[in-house]
């Protein structure tokens, strides 16, 4: 059984570029939600995706969007990068329709801006 | 609004005695509690998860004990083994709809000394 995979594992940019971070979600599982972790802080959610949509957001501004592809992989796209969006993003994938289980992240991709 | 709080930043305990993390809540409507372990440059791991019908969850040397009235969860690990040393998460959510939104606290750092 494969796990949630991201990609890349690190990242640098500038502010005011734009950004794009994947994940592949685990074998099965058919919702995708993402997360920032900043320093010493645990994960925020940012939002989910289910059958393609958006079906969640937490306290993101809207230069914060994702998608959701046909094989349940996923992308998180941040436009006009600034200083505080340096954090780890994480992905979360889990099987929608069978109750409440955990969710299983991958390493998370570690954005640094400039 | 910190609807999650884990009040102790670290935590160290010897080599084969018990480790208890703690975790209080604000928000009545969470119904699934989780709690996942994180070691550096990883993602968090799933650890053990318990429903709001009940009130104790054991899975091998970890327990998770949930009281509703105070809105007050604990992680027991017994025993402690040095590659229990990470940073632990809670989490809560709320069902229905609203499942998939984790709410997290700060993270407790747990070190298990030989």
């Amino acid at each position: 059984e494969t796990g949630v995979t991201q990609s890349p594992t690190h990242l640098i940019k500038t502010r005011g570029q734009q950004v794009t971070l994947r994940c592949s979600s685990q074998s099965g599982h058919n919702t995708v939600s993402w997360y920032q972790q900043a320093l010493g802080q645990g994960p925020q959610f940012i939002f989910q995706y289910y059958r393609e949509e958006e079906n969640g957001r937490g306290n993101f501004p809207p230069r914060f969007s994702g998608l959701q592809f046909p094989n349940y992989s996923s992308e998180l796209n941040v436009n006009a990068l600034e200083l505080d969006d340096s954090a780890l993003y994480l992905c979360a994938s889990w099987a929608t329709g069978y109750g409440n289980q955990p969710q299983h992240f991958g390493d998370g991709t570690r954005l640094s801006i400039l | 609004d910190q609807q999650v709080k884990q009040n102790s930043p670290s935590l160290s305990v010897q080599e084969g005695r018990i480790s208890i993390l703690n975790c209080d809540y604000t928000n009545s409507m969470f119904d699934y509690f989780l709690w996942y372990k994180k070691y550096p440059a990883e993602g968090p791991t799933f650890l053990i998860s318990i429903s709001s019908i009940k009130d104790k969850n054991e899975d091998g040397r970890f327990t998770v004990f949930l009281n509703k009235s105070a809105k007050h969860l604990s992680l027991h690990i017994v025993p402690s083994q040095p590659g229990d040393s990470a940073v632990y998460f809670c989490a809560a959510t709320a069902g229905g709809t609203s499942y998939g939104k984790l709410t997290f606290g700060q993270g407790t750092i747990l070190t298990v000394h030989p």
